[in-house]
């Protein structure tokens, strides 16, 4: 069974400049979460989806933020325009209904804003 | 508001040595507690889990960890670590019932010495 996969690995961009990045959660799980880790920091929630509805997302730091999972499968989180402050590895994990306190992570996407 | 500590942010530790990485919650509610592990390159993954029932909770490689109620504890185990052990360890929280996103420590890092 394939795991959480998110794309890019990587980012660098330029302060002001959009990104998009994106994650794939195990097949048939319905609830996904956003996470992310600033430099020496906690590793903090930003949102929940359960199928395509935003469950939570008090996380979410402010409206240069957009997530959304048209469909209930895929999720993309959106960052316009970047800031110097929202550089950090952001995670993606997912669980299932029936088992919905076990969540599994992707490995990540590290976001450099220059 | 939910709250991991974990108190040492950095271990290092020869083979063979035993390990104990402590973590302390705040929450005013029952909580599932949960370690998670990244090894070098590679993704969160789940180490142990503890949601009720016997506080000892036995985990994948040779990891175990023992909830004590009364001092909010869940400290992380290992009575003999091997280099392949390095890596970083996670501490989180989640409540058990309404919102289940994970509360998280800011991580120990470990580091064996063959």
């Amino acid at each position: 069974e394939a795991g959480v996969t998110q794309f890019p690995s990587h980012s660098v961009i330029e302060k002001g400049q959009t990104v998009t990045l994106r994650c794939d959660p195990i097949s048939g799980h319905d609830n996904l979460y956003w996470y992310r880790r600033v430099m020496g920091k906690e590793i903090k929630f930003l949102l929940h989806f359960v199928k395509e509805s935003k469950q939570d997302e008090s996380g979410m730091p402010n409206n240069r933020f957009l997530a959304e999972r048209t469909g209930g499968t895929y999720s993309t989180l959106k960052v316009q325009p970047a800031e110097l402050e929202d550089s950090g590895v952001y995670f993606c994990a997912s669980s299932q209904i029936r088992d919905q306190e076990t969540q599994y992570f992707g490995p990540g996407t590290r976001l450099l804003v220059l | 508001a939910q709250s991991v500590s974990q108190h040492n942010h950095h271990v290092i530790l020869s083979e063979a040595a035993s390990l104990e990485l402590g973590c302390n919650y705040s929450y005013g509610g029952t909580v599932n507690l949960f370690w998670y592990v990244q090894y070098p390159g590679q993704h969160l993954q789940l180490l142990l889990k503890y949601f009720s029932g016997d506080p000892l909770v036995k985990g994948i490689k040779g990891f175990e960890a023992e909830f004590i109620k009364s001092k909010f504890s869940f400290n992380l185990r290992k009575p003999s670590v091997q280099w392949s052990d390095t890596a970083e360890y996670f501490c989180a929280v989640n409540a058990q019932t309404g919102a289940n996103n994970l509360f998280f420590g800011t991580g120990t890092r470990l580091t064996v010495i063959p």
